[in-house]
């Protein structure tokens, strides 16, 4: 099974950026599909977009079209997600999660442990 | 954006019980494209069930999935303490892959 090791919890300043990194292992990166999912706190989960390393380019869901970038460093096997213009509502714990990518997504079989990101003044 | 609904919010029950969990999707969803996840308190998600009825590596044989269309089910056949827990369904038949807003099960 694929594990994915996310960085630590962050504070950050309403208006500024966040970045996360999901650094994964056991698995075929490059074909590997990763999502980023986030879930405030006591509520559910909100998929916010993917990448497949081996083409580059994020899939993002059209609530965080223009305020979040989701990329892929192929050589470190390790995904980024950076989110800017924060604000109190994007509080939450930020998951990693891998699927099959190129072999056909058979839901999210990894995760990460969660990266709480906390936006406070 | 498929918008999935489950039912209900909240279930209390005992150890041992059948419980049956809900999850209804604005439109068509292929049955390639659905699956179940559990959490628990301060843990990630963990799969469940993938393309409605597969279970995961791991998830014990009391899981199954049915459905098509636009409604689908999870069957958890005699709960075990460990059971009580968050299950959220999810859709990856296109872009976003949206969840559900989960069903909570608790001990009565």
């Amino acid at each position: 099974q694929v594990r994915l090791v996310q960085s630590g919890a962050d504070v950050k300043k309403p208006g500024s950026s966040v970045r996360v990194s999901c650094k994964a292992s056991g698995g075929t990166f490059s074909n590997d599909g990763f999502s980023w999912v986030r879930q405030a706190p006591g509520q559910g989960l909100e998929w916010m977009g993917g990448i497949i390393p081996v083409f580059g380019i994020g899939n993002y869901a059209q609530k965080f079209q223009g305020r979040v970038s989701i990329t892929a460093d192929v050589s470190g096997s390790t995904v980024y997600m950076d989110l800017k213009d924060l604000a109190s509502e994007d509080t939450a714990v930020y998951y990693c999660a891998r699927e099959g990518g190129l072999s056909g997504t058979k839901g999210f079989d990894s995760w990460g442990r969660g990266t709480l990101v906390t936006v406070s003044s | 954006e498929i918008v999935l609904t489950q039912s209900p919010a909240t279930l209390s029950l005992s150890p041992g019980d059948r419980v049956t969990l809900s999850c209804r999707a604005s439109q068509s969803v292929s049955s390639s494209s659905l699956a179940w996840y559990q959490q628990r308190p301060g843990l990630a998600p963990r799969l469940l069930m993938y393309d409605t009825s597969s279970r995961a590596t791991g998830v014990p044989a009391r899981f199954s999935g049915t459905g098509s269309g636009t409604d689908f089910t999870l069957t958890i056949t005699r709960l075990e303490p460990e059971d009580f827990a968050v299950y959220y369904c999810q859709h990856y038949d296109s872009s976003p892959y949206t969840f559900g807003q989960g069903t909570k099960l608790q001990i009565k």
